[in-house]
């Protein structure tokens, strides 16, 4: 219940960009807001961006804006983080995570997180 | 915005009880009650454990439990289990619809 799936991580180089995938469960999918959270290697949680549960609003980490995007694609139940632009300091595995709530107030299910390395 | 406050490492024996505290400001732990505290075994993707800051998760045993006072909220495990030993990270919402988490701490059962 509640299993979020992450997929798209890998290696790239600085200033390359990748799109990470999350499948979100058809039961939550449009009724939470759903956030991506990062954790560099060794250190704590990160929030990154947040969804609205409809899709209409999206709100970004002052770390990855202008950089980073959510988006989503309703057929499939999938949300996606594109990040752009990247750096040495965005290597981290990635978490997607459904909101307690249809709004922004903390993560409830998480997916088993995509790592992303960001080097040279 | 700078993270909550955790301390890095908290330690217990079985049985024991133990309090970790994630102090903020009064631009997020002071004003919001969405205090979550999650729990992050090595290697695993964090779990919720309390949501609003005293609210726990079907199937949450209720030796976890959470409060606030200020600007500092607090996890408290009681009667201290083996499989209790694990990283402890807690959020609040900080308006603006943004989300803070804390550094993390790491509690240790001796």
């Amino acid at each position: 219940q509640g299993q979020l799936v992450e997929s798209g991580g890998g290696v790239v180089q600085p200033g390359r960009s990748l799109r990470l995938s999350c499948g979100v469960p058809r039961f939550t999918f449009g009724y939470s807001a759903i956030h991506w959270v990062r954790q560099a290697p060794g250190k704590g949680l990160e929030w990154v961006a947040v969804l609205s549960y409809d899709g209409s609003s999206e709100y970004y980490a002052d770390s990855v804006k202008g950089r980073f995007t959510v988006s989503r694609d309703t057929s499939t139940n999938t949300l996606f983080l594109h990040m752009n632009s990247l750096r040495d300091e965005d290597t981290a595995v990635y978490y997607c995570a459904t909101d307690v709530r249809s709004y922004c107030t903390g993560c409830k299910y998480w997916g088993q997180g995509t790592l992303v390395t960001v080097s040279s | 915005q700078s993270a909550l406050t955790q301390p890095p490492s908290a330690s217990g024996s079985p049985g024991q009880s133990v309090t970790i505290s994630c102090t903020g400001t009064t631009s997020d732990v002071g004003t919001y009650n969405y205090v979550f505290w999650y729990q992050q075994h090595p290697g695993k993707a964090p779990k919720l454990i309390i949501y609003d800051v005293t609210q726990r998760p079907s199937g949450v045993p209720d030796r976890f439990s959470g409060s606030k006072s200020g600007n500092t909220a607090s996890l408290t495990v009681s009667g201290l289990q083996a499989e209790d030993e694990a990283y402890y990270h807690c959020s609040s919402y900080a308006g603006s619809n943004n989300l803070i988490f804390g550094g993390g701490t790491k509690l240790t059962v001796l």
